[in-house]
């Protein structure tokens, strides 16, 4: 089993929609997780990083994190053309390396 | 001028060339990584350093080394590359101690094994 597990996609939402990706993760002691944006060709920039169990919330984004079911998302609320772009979830393993998941890829129809 | 940058941005080469790719970084960081990235398996961690003297094995090592120059500098070597070793490469850094763990990326590093 990966440590950090995504659905490959392509997760496709018309403009405007509620775009909802998920993540799950294997060790149960990680603290900490990252979404990380990446356009293709590009490199990956981070969008949110989630400490706490529940939501929060950062313009349109809002990543949430359930421990107890060790699983995080990410939803973008009102998804735009420019979203289109795979999604990155992160998380430390052994408490300091960051491994990452294989990503989804999102695509925003207009 | 990025913070993080990489050379050589695009590189082709043949079956059993060594091959050396470098980071380095205006950050000021003391954690340097190097991850792979390959269709459809997201990012890997080849090797990491959490300083100078401090280099450790990441997910997928076989084939690589490292080397840690300065706190400022990290290489990646391939001693004898192999076509499977085709792959973009990413340099990163992030802060130690109480930073938040954000991994700040290089634009990448595209090596074509042939």
């Amino acid at each position: 089993q990966k440590e950090v597990e995504q659905n490959s996609g392509p997760l496709s939402v018309p403009e405007g929609a509620i775009a909802s990706l998920n993540c799950t993760y294997s060790d149960r002691g990680s603290q900490s997780f990252f979404w990380y944006r990446q356009y293709s060709g590009k490199s990956p920039e981070l969008i949110m990083f989630i400490y706490s169990n529940g939501d929060k919330e950062d313009g349109r984004f809002t990543a949430q994190l359930n421990k107890a079911s060790q699983y995080v998302s990410l939803l973008i609320r009102d998804s735009q053309p420019s979203d289109s772009a795979t999604y990155l979830c992160a998380g430390p393993h052994d408490g300091y390396k960051l491994i990452f998941g294989s990503g989804t890829r999102l695509l925003v129809r207009p | 001028d990025a913070d993080v940058t990489q050379t050589p941005r695009n590189r082709i080469t043949k079956t059993g060339k060594r091959i050396m790719l470098e980071c380095s970084q205006t950050k000021g960081h003391d954690r340097m990584y190097w991850y792979r990235q390959d269709p459809g398996l997201g990012l890997r961690l080849i090797y990491y350093s959490f300083d100078v003297k401090d280099i450790n094995k990441g997910e997928i090592s076989d084939g690589y080394s490292v080397s840690r120059q300065a706190q400022a500098k990290f290489s990646l070597s391939l001693e004898s590359a192999i076509p499977n070793q085709t792959a973009l490469y990413f340099c990163a850094t992030s802060e130690g101690g109480q930073g938040t763990g954000e991994l700040f990326f290089g634009e990448g590093s595209r090596l074509t094994v042939l």
